[in-house]
């Protein structure tokens, strides 16, 4: 199994552009999870997905953060516009309902430096 | 007070050593816990779980203290690969799926 997979790996950009952050969980998992994790902050829930739709998204910090999934096997998170305080290391995990709740898979997560 | 608390560290031990963390949970509802382990610049994976009073998996133990609300993460006989970040998890106990990651506690064994 190839794992969750995300893209870019890494990303660099200016203040106020848009960043789309990429997922693919893996095959056959029903939940998908999208969390930021920063030195300060240690690694924080934005949302969650159950079968392609947004059961939880409180976590988002403001309006300027959107997720969507448009099917079983892809989502993004997009920042627009961005700012210097996004920079974090952001991570997308999936699971499968039949497994027990804490088993997350990660995958290897996006580094993004907002200028 | 936060869900969920860690002491930072770093721990430094050398290779042999027994290290115990703890963590402390605000949510005396929770009726099960985790440990994630991250190594420097991945993704976390899951180490063990804590479902009852503790849990032992070779040279990891993990034990519960309900009345104290904490859960500690003891490890024997430290090797250098178990040198990463272990992150105490809780679940959400009101059954959503989600769940709650402590800031972690970052181990240096030593040769």
């Amino acid at each position: 199994d190839a794992g969750v997979i995300q893209s870019p790996r890494h990303e660099v950009t200016e203040m106020g552009q848009e960043v789309t952050l990429r997922c693919k969980p893996i095959s056959g998992h029903d939940y998908l999870f999208w969390y930021r994790q920063t030195m300060m902050r240690g690694l924080e829930l934005l949302i969650y997905f159950n079968n392609n739709v947004p059961i939880d998204d409180s976590g988002m910090p403001e309006d300027r953060f959107s997720a969507k999934m448009p099917n079983a096997s892809f989502s993004t998170l997009k920042i627009q516009p961005s700012e210097p305080r996004d920079s974090a290391v952001y991570f997308c995990a999936s699971s499968f309902q039949r497994e027990a709740q804490e088993t997350q898979y990660f995958g290897p997560g996006t580094r993004l430096l907002v200028l | 007070r936060k869900e969920v608390e860690q002491d930072p560290g770093p721990f430094n031990v050398p290779e042999g050593a027994t290290v115990a963390f703890n963590c402390t949970y605000s949510n005396s509802a929770s009726q099960s816990f985790f440990w994630y382990r991250q190594d420097c610049r991945k993704e976390p994976k899951l180490l063990m779980s804590v479902y009852s009073s503790g849990n032992e998996d070779g040279r990891f133990t993990a034990q519960l203290n309900r009345a104290s609300q904490y859960i500690s993460l003891l490890i024997r006989d430290s090797k250098l690969s178990d040198s990463a970040t272990y992150l105490c998890v809780v679940p959400d106990p009101t059954g959503r799926r989600a769940l709650t990651f402590g800031s972690g506690t970052r181990l240096q064994v030593q040769p």
